[in-house]
């Protein structure tokens, strides 16, 4: 119950096209879901993260799609540039619990 | 900028040897974090501290051990190095509330081979 899922493991997207990572939980208790990204050679950073009162969140052309009937969240990346390839991770946890639960990690590629 | 140092961003050591892996926050938070990182296998916590001089296992603690003396300080030790340790070895730190959790921060990783 304290997995989250995560899919595909790996993608490849033309420039300028939407990249798209899913991530589903089981926890109902989860209330706080971050996305981090990963260049190579560099630790994970916060990317963007929502908590379950809303269902969307944007920042510039990054969105998090979250849909909590169905224990899902979505990283949407639109106009998809070559500098967006990295690892991308979910992760989820309880504001009572400062550990975060992780995805296994989506290796985006952005083709020119 | 608010920051996490590793020490060391490679490391070549012998099997057998103790190996300290040394992380430093300078953002006074509580939380610290060790991981490691394999290909295909994503992130697993190995410890994590939520205050000085406490410690808590995370989900591959075997053949490691930590020490936080210092709140801003987060030791990892292999006591007894392994091939099988070779890996990336990431340390993060986090700050929380007691209804709030916040971003971790990570270092940029310390790449560890044993031979």
């Amino acid at each position: 119950q304290q997995q989250v899922k995560q899919s595909p493991q790996s993608l490849i997207v033309q420039k300028g096209g939407i990249s798209i990572i899913n991530c589903a939980y089981e926890n109902t208790a989860f209330d706080y879901f971050p996305w981090y990204q990963q260049f190579p050679g560099k630790g994970p950073a916060l990317l963007i993260a929502i908590r379950p009162d809303v269902s969307e969140k944007k920042e510039g052309r990054f969105t998090i799609s979250f849909n909590k009937s169905a224990k899902q969240f979505s990283l949407h990346i639109m106009d998809s540039q070559p500098g967006d390839s990295a690892t991308y991770f979910c992760a989820a946890s309880m504001d009572s619990n400062y550990q975060l639960i992780w995805g296994a990690g989506t290796k985006l590629i952005i083709k020119p | 900028d608010v920051k996490v140092t590793q020490s060391s961003r490679y490391l070549v050591k012998r099997t057998g040897e103790k190996v300290f892996l040394e992380c430093v926050q300078d953002m006074d938070h509580e939380n610290m974090f060790w991981y490691r990182q394999d290909p295909g296998l994503g992130l697993r916590l190995i410890y994590f501290s939520y205050d000085v001089k406490m410690k808590e296992k995370g989900d591959i603690p075997e053949g490691y051990s930590v020490s936080r003396e210092k709140k801003e300080r987060f030791s990892l030790i292999l006591e007894s190095a392994s091939t099988n340790q070779t890996s990336m070895y990431l340390c993060a730190s986090s700050w929380s509330t007691r209804d709030t959790n916040y971003g971790y921060t990570f270092g940029s990783g310390t790449r560890l081979t044993v031979v």
